[in-house]
């Protein structure tokens, strides 16, 4: 069971690129790597999810090295919507739900 | 498309009552859990089911019981509500089909006094 770690939290400002990183040394060569992004009073929303290389879509993108131990979450030019907690998750295909893990994620806080 | 929807969104139960807190998804999704958040924590899984009539527990299923009739309904039930059970509730859903991509309601806020 791959476990993630990420910090706990960041500061950045509006129109910067933020960038968060999640180790995840023990990885399984089946897992891919998740992310959720969760505000305020609502439910985690997933935003992106790779297995290597460098994944993109209109939220974000997604760095993954070849030795996987890692992940970089990419996010451009941010604004203060983009205030929430980001979750990195390890998860194969067809895992039980008891392996689809939340840790605590990384507050992210984006100031004027 | 309303997804997963959750009912109520707010609700202060008094120690020893009970309820049921209510899930539908209208996406078919073979798979629903059931996640419970702290304060500043991640979320810990209750209980999840993989089809109508199949039920399991995850991490913390202590004080709680759900059924899975329908594909679209999955509510959780609270017996004998305790403070310990103040939290915020989550019910997702996900295909099954490998992606393991899941969607979220909005939550239900529930505080036990």
């Amino acid at each position: 069971l791959a476990k993630t770690t990420q910090p706990i939290s960041m500061d950045s400002y509006e129109g910067q690129e933020v960038n968060i990183t999640c180790s995840h040394n023990n990885i399984a060569t089946n897992d891919y790597i998740t992310w959720y992004q969760q505000f305020p009073s609502q439910g985690p929303r997933f935003i992106i999810q790779g297995y290597k290389t460098k994944v993109t879509n209109e939220v974000a993108s997604l760095f993954i090295p070849a030795d996987r131990k890692s992940s970089t979450l990419s996010l451009p030019r941010v604004s203060l919507s983009d205030t929430a907690v980001y979750y990195c998750l390890a998860v194969a295909p067809y895992s039980s739900a008891s392996k689809i893990i939340f840790g605590s994620g990384t507050r992210l806080s984006i100031r004027p | 498309n309303a997804g997963v929807t959750q009912t109520p969104k707010f609700r202060i139960l008094k120690i020893g009552q009970s309820m049921t807190l209510q899930c539908t998804q209208d996406m078919n999704h073979n798979y629903m859990y059931w996640y419970r958040q702290d304060p500043g924590m991640g979320l810990k899984l209750i209980y999840y089911s993989v089809g109508a009539g199949i039920t399991d527990k995850g991490e913390v299923p202590n004080g709680y019981n759900v059924s899975r009739s329908t594909t679209e309904d999955f509510p959780l039930r609270l017996e004998l509500a305790a403070p310990s059970q103040t939290s915020v509730y989550f019910c997702a859903s996900s295909t099954g089909t490998g992606d393991e991509k899941l969607f979220f309601g909005s939550g239900t806020q529930l505080s036990v006094l």
